[in-house]
C-alpha cells in the first residue's frame, strides 16, 4: 500500500525557516518514475503547487516561490524534504506531499497544518 | 504565471446536473485531472486525462475537453457530491504544475 505522511513544525515565525519532511511507504524514490511534489492550501483557499522532484534528482520550483523553495531527497529514508525560506503569516496553510502517478494524476498524503505566527 | 480559471460556486438540486468548467491556455496540449475535496481532508482523484474515471469513482462523475475548456460533469448530483472540486494541469513546458482556483458544489 502507497502511503505518504508530512511531518514538521506546527508552527514557526515569520522570517524563519520552514523544514518539511515527507514519508514514503509502499514504493521507491529511486524507481518511482514520475516523481514527488509539494502542495500547499492556505485556510479556506485554493491549492497551490510549490515543488517537484523527480527519481533523477531534477527539480521544478513555482515560479512565484522559487527563490524561497528547495526540494531534496534521501532515498536510503524515502523521504523528500522541502524547506522554505523567510516565512510569512500568508504562508499559513496546510502543506501537502503528493507522488505523481502513471497518469499523471497526484496521489495525496494527509497534509500538515503550519501556522506562521510570532 | 500560468492559471487555470473555474466558477467559485455551483448550486445544484439532487438528481440534478452540476457542471464545473475550467479555462487554461495550455488545456489543449496538457491533459486535465479533477480532485474532490470534502472539509478538513486531502484531495481525492475523481477524473485523469481529461476524461477518465479511477476505479471505485462512481458513474455518475465524467469528464470532457474542448479547446482551452475541460468540464467536469456530475450527472444526479447526491447530497455526498457537495464539496470543493479542484482541476489541475501543467503549463506547455510539462514541468511546472498548476491548480485551478477551485469550485464549491452546493446541493441545495
Amino acid at each position: 500500500q502507497v502511503t505518504l505522511k508530512e511531518s514538521g513544525p506546527v508552527l514557526v515565525k515569520p522570517t524563519e525557516t520552514l523544514t518539511l519532511t515527507c514519508s514514503v511507504s509502499g514504493f521507491s524514490l529511486s524507481t518511482n518514475i514520475m516523481g514527488v511534489s509539494w502542495i500547499r492550501q492556505p485556510p479556506g483557499k485554493a491549492l497551490e503547487w510549490l515543488a517537484h522532484i523527480f527519481p533523477n534528482d531534477e527539480t521544478s520550483y513555482s515560479t512565484f516561490l522559487k527563490s524561497r523553495l528547495a526540494i531534496s531527497r534521501d532515498t536510503s529514508k524515502s523521504q523528500v524534504v522541502l524547506t522554505m525560506t523567510n516565512m510569512n503569516p500568508v504562508d499559513t496553510a496546510t502543506y501537502f506531499c503528493a507522488r505523481l502517478g502513471d497518469y499523471g494524476e497526484f496521489h495525496w498524503g494527509q497534509g500538515a497544518l503550519v501556522t506562521v505566527s510570532s | 504565471s500560468y492559471e487555470l480559471t473555474q466558477p467559485p460556486s455551483v448550486s445544484v438540486s439532487p438528481g440534478q446536473t452540476a457542471r464545473i468548467t475550467c479555462s487554461g491556455d495550455a488545456l489543449p496540449k496538457q491533459y486535465a485531472y479533477w480532485y474532490q475535496q470534502k472539509p478538513g481532508q486531502a484531495p481525492v482523484l475523481v477524473i485523469y486525462k481529461d476524461s477518465e474515471r479511477p476505479s471505485g469513482i462512481p458513474e455518475r462523475f465524467s469528464g470532457s475537453s474542448s479547446g482551452t475548456t475541460v468540464t467536469l460533469t456530475i450527472s444526479g448530483v447526491q447530497a455526498e457530491d457537495e464539496a470543493d472540486y479542484y482541476c489541475q494541469s501543467a503549463d506547455s513546458s510539462g514541468t511546472l504544475w498548476v491548480f485551478g482556483t477551485g469550485t464549491k458544489v452546493t446541493v441545495l
